[in-house]
């Protein structure tokens, strides 16, 4: 299926370190963006990157997307405490419009 | 505030009820979604409206039914509630084209 798996599916940092979070898909996608969903809150949308692009940054954001591989990177930097929270890819994968989501990655930063 | 909103946030049900959940956005939008998110975090698309019409309707059960009355609202009608039916659900909205969605603050769905 189209279905992004996001890797690892918990993470636990300290404060100031750097979070890294993979999402692996099989099939081709036009972009592919990551969104941060708070406990009992909804997605927040964080990044978006299209097929034809290799890395964007946001703040302390970065994205990386390799095609070839069908994997794409969201690494936090210097994380902080309210960086807490299940990070999700969604792949977009043309005209029906809608994104395809996985289980996500549930990341705790302690202070 | 400009936002997708939801109403109930909670709602505790029998099952064999019927329950409708409610979507707005005043974000000007022209497309609306539903989705789905189980006890894993795992979180489907079911149905997916551009100017009033249905575009996508996932594999869900004809129980529910999605109604979209204009642009701005996007309903989602539950009949004869199930167990399996409880999870969260999600509205969002973008304009189309623009691929990053806006989701609302989700519906928590308890089935007795």
């Amino acid at each position: 299926s189209q279905q992004g798996e996001e890797d690892p599916q918990a993470l636990s940092i300290q404060e100031g370190e750097n979070a890294t979070m993979n999402c692996s898909y099989k099939t081709s996608i036009n972009n592919l963006q990551w969104y941060r969903q708070n406990s009992g809150r909804g997605l927040v949308h964080l990044i978006l990157i299209r097929s034809n692009e290799r890395e964007k940054h946001s703040g302390r954001l970065r994205v990386t997307l390799d095609t070839s591989k069908k994997s794409s990177s969201l690494l936090i930097t210097a994380s902080r405490a309210a960086d807490t929270a299940s990070y999700f890819c969604g792949l977009y994968g043309g005209s029906q419009g809608n994104l395809i989501f996985g289980k996500g990655t549930k990341l705790s930063v302690k202070p | 505030d400009t936002a997708v909103s939801q109403t109930p946030k909670y709602l505790v049900t029998q099952m064999g009820n019927d329950k409708s959940i409610k979507c707005e956005q005043n974000l000007g939008h022209d497309t609306m979604y539903w989705y789905k998110q189980d006890s894993k975090k795992f979180l489907k698309i079911m149905f997916s409206y551009n100017n009033k019409e249905l575009i996508i309707n996932e594999t869900v059960p004809n129980r529910f039914s999605p109604k979209s009355p204009d642009k701005a609202h996007l309903n989602l009608h539950i009949n004869s509630l199930e167990l399996g039916d409880s999870a969260v659900y999600f509205c969002a909205s973008n304009l189309q084209g623009i691929n990053e969605q806006f989701f609302g603050p989700g519906t928590r769905l308890t089935v007795l």
